[in-house]
């Protein structure tokens, strides 16, 4: 998991309410991206950054948002709009060979 | 379109024994392949890569992955399996065409001692 890092580990939304998972990376990487996991499904992209200040949708969008004000920081909030946010949250950042590395995730719970 | 398959959900086999994960890959153009591991709990740890090159790629832990590009396949082997190899395993393809990764479905590796 080095050089990225996901807060908090664990995460309760109560309905209507809107949450911030947040994700740092010291590694310089340009590009960072969202999954979701749940279980056999793998892991499906919710939103991804190749630079700072420019986002895209990735296959899930609806019902998150994302911002990349910093190089460093690339926070994913869940809105009330998502209607089944229960998952294993993935971040990732991309190193200049295509490798991507993966901070130790945040679990969504639903109370 | 891009897309990965892993066949299998589950694998099983002993401790010392060799083991193989396989995967098929369908992309338009010459594919960015992965193997990544993930332990319960945790993210996803970069196992190996192919891009270009040899097609038998060397990766962490001593596993190794052979780029068949007639079979579209990216098999994961390891000769001597061990119990700490135990994990979910995922398979992840990328069209250079696309900025996106997909990724298979997993295929839990059970070793037994």
């Amino acid at each position: 998991d080095g050089g990225i890092t996901q807060s908090p580990k664990y995460l309760f939304r109560k309905e209507g309410q809107n949450v911030t998972l947040s994700c740092e990376q010291n590694l310089n990487h340009d590009a960072m991206y969202w999954y979701r996991q749940d279980p056999g499904q793998g892991l499906r992209l919710i939103y991804y950054s190749q630079i700072v200040n420019d986002f895209q949708k990735g296959d899930i969008a609806e019902g998150y948002s994302v911002s990349r004000e910093k190089k460093e920081s690339f926070p994913l909030t869940v809105t009330s709009a998502q209607k089944n946010p229960t998952a294993f949250y993935l971040c990732a950042s991309v190193d200049s060979q295509e490798t991507q590395y993966f901070g130790p995730g945040t679990r969504l719970l639903v109370l | 379109a891009q897309s990965v398959a892993q066949p299998e959900d589950q694998v099983n086999v002993a401790e010392g024994n060799p083991l193989t994960v396989k995967c098929t890959y369908s992309v338009s153009g010459n594919p960015y392949l992965f193997w990544y591991v993930q332990y319960p709990n945790r993210g996803l740890q970069f196992l190996l890569k192919y891009i270009t090159g040899d097609n038998l790629v060397k990766g962490s832990y001593g596993f190794e992955a052979e780029f068949n590009k007639s079979q579209t396949s990216f098999h994961l082997k390891k000769p001597s399996a061990l119990v700490s190899d135990s994990a979910l395993y995922f398979c992840a393809v990328r069209d250079p065409g696309f900025q996106k990764l997909v990724f298979g479905t997993g295929t839990r590796l059970l070793v037994s001692p």
